[in-house]
């Protein structure tokens, strides 16, 4: 399986960007890149998803890199709800499950 | 429109019982996957069904079984209860083409203790 390397944990204050990276050197051309959040007591949260250009929807954006061998969550104005763990995941949709790591643990500070 | 229902919430259970976990998919979703959550272990891939076959299974032992119903609905069953088998279970449902990128939709989860 692909693996993905995120930093164990971060700190943002409220109000501003978060930029939550995430490195996959070893990502194959039909992996997409997916990010799911996990807020505390609550099963995990669909964010984003993408292959290979950059990605934006209500909740984030997504910036992969041109080789795609990194790609970064940008939360554009952070808030107290999303402090969560952020997992960073790579997932062919041919034939294999959605497999968590451990995830950055983001705090956002009032 | 309905999220994915996972029944029961809670559930408490003597080492050596077996338990039934059940998971209604979001309407149209074809595909079900399961995960048990440890506060050691993380989020773990029990195994995911889609259209009543199993598509993958995770690394876990055969005391761990699923099935996925004609309406997508799907249950899993442990048998012969550990302590260590105590997690939250959670439920996934996606459209599951195999094609493409697409999200999945988690349930609440199912809180097992066994004691």
């Amino acid at each position: 399986d692909a693996k993905t390397t995120q930093p164990n944990s971060m700190e943002s204050n409220e109000e501003e960007p978060v930029h939550l990276p995430c490195n996959h050197s070893t990502i194959s051309g039909t992996d997409y890149i997916h990010w799911y959040r996990q807020l505390p007591s609550q099963g995990p949260e669909y964010v984003i998803h993408g292959l290979t250009s950059n990605v934006n929807n209500r909740m984030a954006s997504l910036a992969i890199a041109e080789d795609r061998k990194s790609s970064t969550l940008i939360l554009h104005r952070a808030t107290l709800r999303d402090a969560a763990v952020y997992y960073c995941i790579l997932r062919d949709p041919r034939n294999t499950p959605l497999v968590f790591g451990k995830g950055t643990r983001l705090s956002v500070i009032a | 429109k309905a999220g994915v229902t996972q029944t029961p919430r809670y559930l408490i259970k003597t080492r050596g019982q077996q338990v039934t976990l059940s998971c209604s998919p979001i309407s149209g979703h074809r595909s079900v996957s399961w995960y048990q959550q440890t506060p050691g272990q993380g989020l773990q891939f029990l195994f995911e069904y889609f259209s009543e076959t199993q598509r993958n299974k995770g690394n876990f032992p055969g005391r761990f079984s699923g099935r996925q119903f004609s309406n997508s609905r799907s249950e899993m069953n442990v048998s012969t209860l550990e302590l260590g088998d105590s997690a939250l279970y959670l439920c996934a449902s996606s459209w599951g083409s195999g094609t493409g990128g697409y999200g999945y939709t988690f349930g609440s989860g199912t809180r097992l203790t066994v004691v």
